[in-house]
C-alpha cells in the first residue's frame, strides 16, 4: 500500500515555509525522502529509521513519529531552487529492501 | 563519474514484442531496483535485487521479470508488452548497510516507453 502525502499541491512565494506529510498504514522500518524536477531523476534527500537515526543532507530537516507511521519534511525559507515533487518511499519492518512511495507533493516556489 | 545508465531512453513498440530495457551502474551496489512512474500514481516499485543471483517483487511485478547475473546490471525484461505499461520506467542503484535499510538510491535518467 502506497503511503499517503499531504498536501497534494502547495504553491510558496520565495522565503516561506512548508510542510509535507507523509503517512502510512504499516508500521514502518524506514522513511526516505526524494525530490524530483520536471523532466528529471529523482534526488536523495533524507532517510529516516526507526530508532532515530537520519541520513541525507544537512539543510534539510525532516521527522519521523515511529508510533503515528508518520513523517514530516520540513522546507524552510524556501528557493526558487525548491520547486518539484517530493516523494516519500517507506520500509517496512517485514521488508527492508522494498520500498513503497506515495503519490507525491507538488511544490512551486514562486518569486 | 558515478552513475546509473539505461537503455534506451525512449521506445515505441508494439503490443506483444519482446523488449528489454537495460540498467547499468558503475557503483559496484549490491541493490539494484525498477520503477514505473505514471501520472498521479507516483512511483510503484516493480522489481528489486539485493545482489547477484537475487530478485524480489515490488507492488507492480506483473508483466515484467528481471535477472542479474552480475552485480553491475539489472536487465528488465516484458515478454510480451501490452498499452498499460506505457509509463515512465526508473532504474535505481544503492549500497546496502548491515541490517535491513536502504541507503540513498542513484536513479539513472529513465526510459520512457510507449506500447502501441
Amino acid at each position: 500500500q502506497q503511503p499517503v502525502q499531504s498536501p497534494q499541491a502547495v504553491i510558496l512565494r520565495e522565503g516561506e515555509d512548508a510542510v509535507i506529510n507523509c503517512s502510512s498504514s504499516k508500521a514502518l522500518y524506514s522513511v526516505h525522502w526524494y525530490r524530483q524536477k520536471h523532466g528529471e531523476a529523482p534526488v536523495f534527500l533524507m532517510i529516516l529509521l526507526k530508532g532515530g537515526e537520519q541520513k541525507g543532507h544537512e539543510k534539510i530537516s525532516a521527522s519521523f513519529n515511529e508510533k503515528k507511521q508518520q513523517s514530516s519534511l520540513y522546507l524552510t525559507a524556501s528557493q526558487l531552487s525548491y520547486s518539484g515533487t517530493y516523494f516519500c518511499g517507506t520500509g517496512t519492518t517485514n521488508s527492508g529492501y522494498a520500498l513503497n512511495f506515495g503519490k507525491g507533493t507538488s511544490l512551486l516556489v514562486t518569486p | 563519474e558515478a552513475q546509473v545508465t539505461q537503455n534506451p531512453r525512449y521506445l515505441i513498440t508494439v503490443t506483444g514484442k519482446k523488449l528489454t530495457v537495460t540498467c547499468s551502474q558503475n557503483m559496484n551496489h549490491e541493490y539494484m531496483s525498477w520503477y514505473r512512474q505514471d501520472p498521479g500514481l507516483g512511483l510503484r516499485q516493480i522489481y528489486y535485487s539485493m545482489n547477484v543471483e537475487v530478485t524480489d517483487k515490488g507492488d507492480v511485478p506483473e508483466g515484467y521479470k528481471v535477472s542479474r547475473k552480475e552485480k553491475r546490471n539489472f536487465p528488465l525484461i516484458l515478454e510480451s508488452p501490452s498499452p498499460n505499461q506505457t509509463s515512465l520506467y526508473f532504474c535505481a542503484s544503492s549500497l546496502l548497510s548491515s541490517g535491513t535499510e536502504l541507503n540513498e538510491q542513484f536513479f539513472g535518467p529513465g526510459t520512457r516507453l510507449t506500447v502501441l
